[in-house]
């Protein structure tokens, strides 16, 4: 069964620092998405992308964050200067019923 | 979005069918019902969803009520392995494409299954 990737499945950064997380979703799928979840917290959305550009964006994806699918197949997060409250496990998703297995991003 | 309520917390038995219930009295007649579920450590795994026709698939059944006011998740024999977070969540359907749309997570119930 096709299944979406994550790298790194930890990242620990200092705060102010940029992180790139990365996602390949599946090859054929033309929808992508962006989650956190806050330890102990829910599962909240930050961005879906279609036909390379965002289609929607929830409150939590301000000027700090940025999405990209640079060649085709992956598609990254960037968080430019990260914050403590950044610290969280990062979901990527693909045609939004895959969902890959996250990235756990922690700002010190 | 409209809002799905469920229980907090249930508890069943191994090897015994499980009904995870869901009420969604505001639902609208665009919106699809979704069903996911969160192992331990991982992330979202999607279940099983339907408009208005009962669903049955490899991992489970739904039943969705006549008015679709509610929806009931069905696991026919629970497995230690089902011990989860289900979230039940709407989705308003997308004429072009029901992969499109963003997922709005509630708390889900933890399911708990006892051996």
């Amino acid at each position: 069964e096709p299944e979406v990737t994550q790298t790194p499945s930890h990242q620990v950064t200092q705060m102010g620092q940029e992180v790139i997380l990365r996602c390949v979703p599946i090859s054929n799928h033309l929808y992508f998405y962006w989650y956190r979840q806050i330890l102990g917290q829910k599962v909240e959305f930050l961005v879906s992308f279609y036909n390379n550009e965002i289609s929607e964006k929830s409150e939590i994806f301000d000027d700090q964050f940025s999405v990209e699918r640079p060649d085709g197949s992956n598609f990254t997060l960037k968080i430019r200067s990260t914050k403590l409250e950044d610290s969280a496990m990062y979901f990527c998703a693909s045609n939004e019923q895959y969902f890959g297995p996250g990235t756990r991003l922690t700002v010190t | 979005d409209a809002k799905t309520t469920q229980p907090n917390s249930m508890e069943s038995n191994e090897e015994e069918p499980v009904h995870l219930p869901c009420n969604h009295s505001t639902i609208s007649g665009t919106d699809y019902i979704h069903w996911y579920r969160q192992l331990p450590s991982q992330g979202p795994e999607y279940v099983i969803h339907g408009l208005t026709s009962n669903v049955n698939n490899r991992m489970a059944s739904l039943a969705i009520a006549e008015d679709r006011k509610s929806s009931t998740l069905i696991l026919h024999r629970a497995t230690l392995r089902d011990a989860a977070v289900y979230y039940c969540i709407l989705r308003e359907r997308d004429t072009l494409n029901t992969n499109a749309g963003k997922s709005t997570f509630g708390d889900g119930t933890t399911l708990t299954v006892k051996p």
